[in-house]
């Protein structure tokens, strides 16, 4: 079974330019995480959606930032306009019925 | 709000030797989750070690075992037999049965493991 898929493994991107970071969660996992990642940081849970229906964006750290979750398959957080303090890894995550999480690879965003 | 404290920022173990990362945290609920990822160069977070707070029984997995304290609020990791692969960041995690999915993440530990 795939575990949970992210793409870009990588972005570069120049300050102001939109970022979509996209995810597939675990057949099945009927809850989706965002974090984030940084040293000064650490895991910063962003927001979570539970069948679909974002229930805590509590994290989300600015309006710059959005997640959606359009169907049980797929997600993505867009952070529009971007900016260097953003530069972070960013880990998409699924569970079943909130146990035990599964990670994605993250995706390394560098904004110049 | 609950929080998880790693002391140690780094450990370094001898290969075939046992290495204990410490975790405590703080919580005012007397029934939780406390899970135990590992982060190898690779990036991606793996589960090691779970741990429910109504079992008094310690979890174990392989060569890896926690050492559970409930009213000190511990929750340390035992490594026996490291290895190579071991080498990595390890992140204590608390996860509250009350808000599912209040999972909190501990700074972690970077671990090495000298050949």
């Amino acid at each position: 079974d795939a575990g949970v898929i992210q793409s870009p493994r990588h972005e570069v991107t120049e300050m102001g330019q939109e970022v979509t970071l996209r995810c597939k969660p675990i057949s099945g996992h009927d809850y989706l995480f965002w974090y984030r990642q940084t040293m000064m940081r650490g895991l910063e849970l962003l927001i979570y959606f539970n069948n679909n229906v974002p229930i805590d964006d509590s994290g989300m750290p600015e309006d710059r930032f959005s997640a959606k979750m359009p169907n049980a398959s797929f997600s993505t957080l867009k952070i529009q306009p971007s900016e260097p303090r953003d530069s972070a890894v960013y880990f998409c995550a699924s569970s079943y019925r909130g146990w035990e999480l599964f990670f994605g690879e993250g995706s390394r965003l560098t904004v110049l | 709000a609950q929080t998880v404290t790693q002391s140690q920022p780094e450990m370094s173990v001898q290969e075939a030797e046992t290495v204990t990362l410490s975790c405590t945290y703080d919580t005012s609920e007397s029934d939780y989750y406390l899970f135990w990822y590992k982060q190898p160069p690779s990036r991606q977070m793996i589960l090691v070690i779970r741990q429910e707070a109504y079992k008094q029984q310690n979890a174990t997995e392989n060569r890896f075992s926690v050492n559970f304290q409930k009213a000190a609020k511990s929750f340390s990791l035992k490594i026996s037999d490291s290895q190579l692969g071991d080498a990595a960041m390890y992140f204590c995690a608390y996860r509250s049965t009350y808000n599912n999915n209040d999972m909190r993440f501990g700074a972690g530990t970077r671990l090495t493991v000298k050949p």
